[in-house]
């Protein structure tokens, strides 16, 4: 079995900072992993992904994750927010046999100017 | 648009009753997967279907049951209601079992 800990239930940041949202993930086996986000009453959006190869995995909205085999990290990072990134962030793994995805509690991002 | 389409998108209901959900994947995808999405759970994994087969089940309750017909579009049936389903009930679709996976706007159940 798969489980993801995000680490921050919410994460208050200014307009034009730096930010990261931090995923750690426990498996037995390989995993893929993802990136959703989820704005106010919408559904999931797949900001990223994981599948092989480069460790640095960039995404949309200027959006980019590590994936860090030894320490079972997933971290995402974004170097300047903007007011319109304010969402839900969750983290999510699958396994390589492909089957539901285990998501995260998810990260409140609220950006502020 | 990711191109998964759900109905109804809000569903107002009593305890004991019974609701249907749907959900129809993108083109060409195959594979469909429930979510149920909750202040306390957060993101669960219902069941997932591929090419009108159960493939995987996760946290269903019993009184709730799934299938997917011919044309690949799927219903959720949830029976016997408590006031605890209330929820967003989310539909995702993939290629395949191995491929990304792409949510529709959700289904948000309320039980009063």
């Amino acid at each position: 079995a798969q489980s993801v800990t995000q680490l921050d239930s919410q994460v208050p940041v200014f307009e034009e900072a730096p930010v990261e949202l931090r995923c750690n993930y426990s498996s037995s086996v390989s995993v893929y992993l993802f990136w959703y986000v989820q704005y106010p009453n919408q559904g999931l959006q797949l900001l990223l992904k994981y599948l092989s190869g480069s460790t640095l995995v960039k995404g949309i909205n200027g959006f980019e994750a590590e994936f860090n085999k030894s320490q079972t990290s997933f971290h995402l990072r974004k170097p300047s927010v903007h007011i319109s990134d304010t969402a839900e962030y969750f983290c999510a793994v699958t396994p390589h046999s492909g089957y539901a995805l285990n998501f995260g509690k998810g990260t409140s991002l609220l950006v502020t100017p | 648009d990711s191109g998964v389409t759900q109905t109804p998108k809000h569903l107002i209901t009593a305890t004991g009753q019974r609701v249907t959900l749907r959900c129809s994947p993108r083109s060409g995808d195959l594979s469909v997967y429930w979510y149920q999405q909750s202040l306390d759970q957060g993101l669960q994994f219902l069941i997932q279907y591929y090419n009108g087969e159960e493939r995987a089940k996760g946290n269903i309750l019993e009184r709730f049951s799934a299938q997917q017909f011919p044309d690949l579009h799927s219903e959720l049936n949830l029976s016997s209601l408590e006031l605890g389903d209330s929820a967003l009930y989310f539909c995702a679709s993939s290629v395949a079992p191995t491929n990304e996976q792409f949510f529709g706007p959700g289904t948000r159940l309320t039980v009063l």
